[in-house]
Order: C-alpha cells, then structure tokens, then sequence
C-alpha cells in the first residue's frame, strides 16, 4: 500500500544545515515533492523532483533522491529562524493525486 | 488574484449534527482536493474531484460526502459528524500536475 514515513521533529540551531528524512513506497511516482506549512496556514509547495534525477538543487535547498532504497532527503543550507515548520514530502502513486508523509517539525532555535 | 478560500475557518458542532465545510476556488482548476490533518498522520486523502459532476473516494472517506456541481466549489458534508472527525482539513485544487494549491484549512471540533 501507499505509506510515506518521516521522523515527527528535527530541532537545529540557527546557521547549521537542516536535514529531513522520508521514506515511500511507490516506486511508480514520477515526481516526489516537498511542501512546508507554517503555523496556521495551508502547505504551501517548496520544491519537488523528477524520479529519474539523483539531486536537485534551489537556492540553500538541496534534494536527494535514492530511488534504490526509496528515500528522499530535504536538505535546508544556514537554516534560519523563518524556516520553522512542519515540513511533509509526498508521493504521487496516481493521476494527479499525491500521498503525504506525516510531516516534519522542524524548530530553529537563535 | 486567483485564491482558494476555505469556510468557516472554525466550527464547533454536536455530535450526530450534519456539517459542511465549504472550498471556493478561482484558480479555474479542474481538480479539487479535500484532506484531514491529524497528528501522527499527515494529511490523509477524503474526497476529489477531476471535474464537475466527478467524485472519487480517498483513504478516509467513510461518513463524508462531496458534490462538484461546478468548476469553483467543492463542499464537504459530514452527514452525522462523530467525535472521530475532530481535525483540520484543508481544500485544494490544482491543473493538469501534481501542483497543489491549499486553502488556509477549517478547524473542526465535534464535543
């Protein structure tokens, strides 16, 4: 079946790197995504990459693809106190549909 | 600007009361999305739609309803909401990829 598994908190301090883990199960996904919610708010999407790249690279976001071992990483370069909040991946086993990962809290403490 | 409103953003109802949320969107997109948030489990898939008059069961359908009679909107009924169905759910909508754009999420509390 469909499961995307991520650890539920990561805590960093402000100016060191954030990573953040997600394992799926589809391997048929053409796209895997990262989106971000801050409080109160919608998900609001951060980046996303084609199943048949190994990296991808935005700005201080770096995404790693293991297509192998089915594991997607979101790397956040000088994490800032602005990056706070809980950050889900998401597979896409059918036509325009997605499938979320538990999400991530990520705290960034001065 | 094209958006994606979402209301009420708060309700408080009984148990066994019927309850719709309701998703307008401008965005002119083809399909609609409604998930629940909870914690522990992400967002969790309800209903969707392709288009108007199309509806698709999610992972947690059970005991919700949608009806598309229109490109814009996307309500969701509770038909007798339970204790179960406390959460946040959020609308989308998206064009012809995997892009989704959310609303600002209902909070639902069912006492």
């Amino acid at each position: 079946g469909e499961d995307v598994e991520q650890s539920l908190f990561l805590s960093v301090r402000e100016g060191d790197s954030s990573v953040i883990n997600c394992t799926y199960t589809d391997s048929s996904s053409t796209y895997l995504y990262w989106y971000k919610q801050e409080p109160g708010a919608g998900l609001q999407l951060l980046t996303y990459i084609f199943s048949n790249m190994d990296m991808k690279q935005d700005q201080r976001l770096t995404v790693l693809l293991n297509k192998k071992d089915k594991h997607l990483s979101l790397r956040i370069a000088d994490t800032q106190t602005g990056d706070s909040a809980i950050y889900f991946c998401a597979e896409s086993p059918g036509f325009q549909k997605l499938v979320f990962g538990t999400g991530t809290r990520l705290l960034v403490s001065p | 600007d094209a958006e994606i409103t979402q209301s009420p953003r708060h309700k408080i109802t009984e148990t066994g009361r019927q309850v719709t949320l309701a998703c307008h969107q401008t965005w002119n997109h083809n399909n609609m999305f409604w998930y629940r948030q909870d914690l522990g489990h992400g967002l969790r898939l309800i209903h969707y739609s392709y288009g108007v008059q199309d509806t698709n069961k999610g992972e947690v359908s059970d005991g919700y309803s949608v009806s598309r009679s229109n490109t814009e909107d996307l309500p969701l009924t509770l038909e007798s909401a339970a204790s179960s169905q406390t959460s946040v759910y959020f609308c989308a909508s998206s064009d012809s990829g995997n892009v989704l754009t959310f609303g600002a999420g209902s909070r639902l509390t069912v006492l």
